[in-house]
């Protein structure tokens, strides 16, 4: 158990919709990450948090938007959902510039648009 | 450009044997981290092993070393006395940023596969 939780694990949705993602980090973790997990594209970094703040941006499309909550959580909205957007949406923690700054990642959340 | 280059799209091996997993990277920055982690067919990301770009040893966890040719830009990891519970997806991992604004890319991986 990495100690970072994500709800839901599983997602099914229609086309046009959006849908929330949350992610509990592990206890003492200021920063965390959203993956995106395709076939096509494999991992790829979304967006960056730490402390609240938005630190680093990745491939995140306009229909993305993400936040991190005074409590550390985060949440990843992906709204007019598309086909495509059916990946494996992975988030992850690390205490950041402590040298190491590997990221503990969550079990993910496999979503499927139809 | 591709900054991590994960050539074996597959690899097997025997249990019990050694096997190698090739990884290289391509940064100009001077202080980086390179990181191995294991996806497992259930899904999740487990961190294995660390190297930071001055680190002077290689590292090692258990039966996790990685083979650090810095010169070389190479990390490959090498998983001694292989058991039929590493077969999984390998994906190699470069620490890009600094100063609290920092992100992980991935190589495309490699399946690797314990034969008994």
């Amino acid at each position: 158990d990495s100690g970072v939780t994500q709800t839901p694990k599983h997602l099914i949705t229609a086309t046009g919709q959006r849908v929330t993602l949350r992610c509990s980090p592990r206890s003492g973790d200021l920063s965390v990450y959203w993956y995106q997990q395709s076939l096509d594209q494999g991992l790829q970094f979304l967006i960056q948090y730490y402390n609240g703040e938005e630190r680093a941006k990745g491939n995140i499309l306009e229909r993305f938007s993400a936040q991190q909550f005074p409590d550390l959580h985060s949440e990843l909205n992906l709204s007019s959902l598309e086909l495509g957007d059916s990946a494996l949406y992975f988030c992850a923690s690390s205490v950041v510039g402590q040298g190491r700054t590997e990221a503990f990642f969550g079990q993910g959340t496999r979503l499927t648009v139809v | 450009a591709q900054k991590i280059t994960q050539t074996q799209p597959g690899m097997f091996v025997q249990e019990k044997e050694a096997v190698t997993l090739d990884c290289t990277y391509d940064t100009s920055d001077p202080s980086y981290g390179l990181f191995w982690y294991k996806q497992p067919s259930s899904g999740e990301m487990i961190f294995l092993i660390y190297q930071g770009s001055y680190d002077q040893q290689n590292a090692t966890e258990g039966r996790y070393s990685l083979n650090f040719q810095k010169a070389r830009k190479s990390a490959n990891l090498v998983i001694s006395a292989s058991q039929l519970g590493d077969s999984a997806m390998y994906f190699c991992a470069m620490r890009e940023g600094q100063g609290g604004s920092e992100k992980l890319v991935f190589g495309k991986g490699t399946k690797l596969t314990v034969n008994p």
